[in-house]
C-alpha cells in the first residue's frame, strides 16, 4: 500500500534562514507525489508535484522538493523562511490502482519567528 | 467561479441531526472530490465524481454518509442521524477531469466546511 510519513510534526525555524520539511515515501511502484500547504482557515494549495519527470521539482513561492529513489524520500525545502511561510505542509501520494485519491501525510506545521 | 466554493463556513449541529454541505467547483472541472480532515484521521478521501456519477465512494465511513452531483457542476454532501465523531473539517476539490483519472491533473481544494456535533 502507498503512504507517506511526514517525520515532524512541528518545525520552527527563523525568518531568513532555510526551511526543511522531511517527507519518506513507501510505494511498491514509481509513485506521484506532492507537497500541498495550508494556511489557516484557507483550502489546500498545491506547492509542486513529482510525476516522474526531473527529480528536483520548483514550486511555487520559492519551494523545491527532489525525489530520491534510493532514499525514499521527497523533501521539501526553500532556502530562506518569509514570516508567510508559516502554515502546516502535507506531503501527498497518490495510489497506483486509483490515481485519483490523494493520501496526505499527517502534515508538518511550519513556525516561522521574526 | 474564479476557485471552488463551499457553503456554509461553520455548522454548528445536535447530535442525530442531518446536515447537507454544499460544494461550488470550478467551471468547466468535471472531477469533484470530498474529504474530511479530522484530528483524529487526518485528510482522508470520502468520494469521487467524475461528471455526476460516482465511481469510487470507498471511503464514505458509514451508510450515513451520501453525496450526489447534479448537472456535472454543484454536489451535496449529507449526513444523516450525525455523531459527534463526524466533526471535522470537510473539504472539497475539483479537477479538469479526465477518462483515467490521470495524476497529471492537480485538485483544486476549497476552503472547506468546518462541522461541530454537540
Amino acid at each position: 500500500a502507498q503512504s507517506v510519513t511526514q517525520l515532524d510534526s512541528h518545525v520552527s525555524v527563523s525568518e531568513g534562514t532555510p526551511v526543511l520539511l522531511r517527507c519518506n515515501y513507501s510505494s511498491s511502484y514509481s509513485p506521484s507525489l506532492f507537497w500541498y500547504v495550508q494556511h489557516p482557515n484557507k483550502g489546500l494549495q498545491l506547492l509542486l508535484k513529482y510525476t516522474s519527470a526531473a527529480t528536483l521539482v520548483k514550486g511555487i513561492n520559492g519551494f523545491e522538493a527532489e525525489f530520491k529513489k534510493s532514499e525514499t524520500s521527497f523533501h521539501l525545502t526553500k532556502p530562506s523562511a518569509h514570516m508567510s511561510d508559516a502554515a502546516e505542509y502535507f506531503c501527498v501520494v497518490t495510489r497506483m490502482d486509483s490515481s485519483y485519491k490523494l493520501i496526505f501525510g499527517s502534515g508538518t506545521r511550519l513556525l516561522v519567528r521574526p | 467561479g474564479a476557485g471552488v466554493s463551499q457553503s456554509p463556513s461553520n455548522k454548528v449541529t445536535e447530535k442525530g441531526k442531518d446536515v447537507e454541505l454544499r460544494c461550488d467547483p470550478i467551471s468547466g472541472h468535471t472531477a469533484l472530490y470530498w474529504y474530511r480532515q479530522s484530528l483524529g484521521q487526518g485528510l482522508e478521501f470520502l468520494i469521487y465524481f467524475q461528471g455526476n456519477s460516482a465511481p469510487d465512494k470507498s471511503g464514505l465511513p458509514s451508510d450515513r454518509f451520501s453525496a450526489e452531483r447534479t448537472g456535472g457542476s454543484v454536489s451535496t454532501l449529507t449526513i444523516q442521524r450525525t455523531q459527534q465523531e463526524d466533526s471535522a473539517v470537510y473539504l472539497c476539490a475539483s479537477s479538469k477531469g479526465t477518462r483515467w483519472g490521470s495524476t497529471q491533473e492537480t485538485q483544486y481544494f476549497g476552503p472547506g466546511t468546518r462541522l461541530l456535533v454537540l
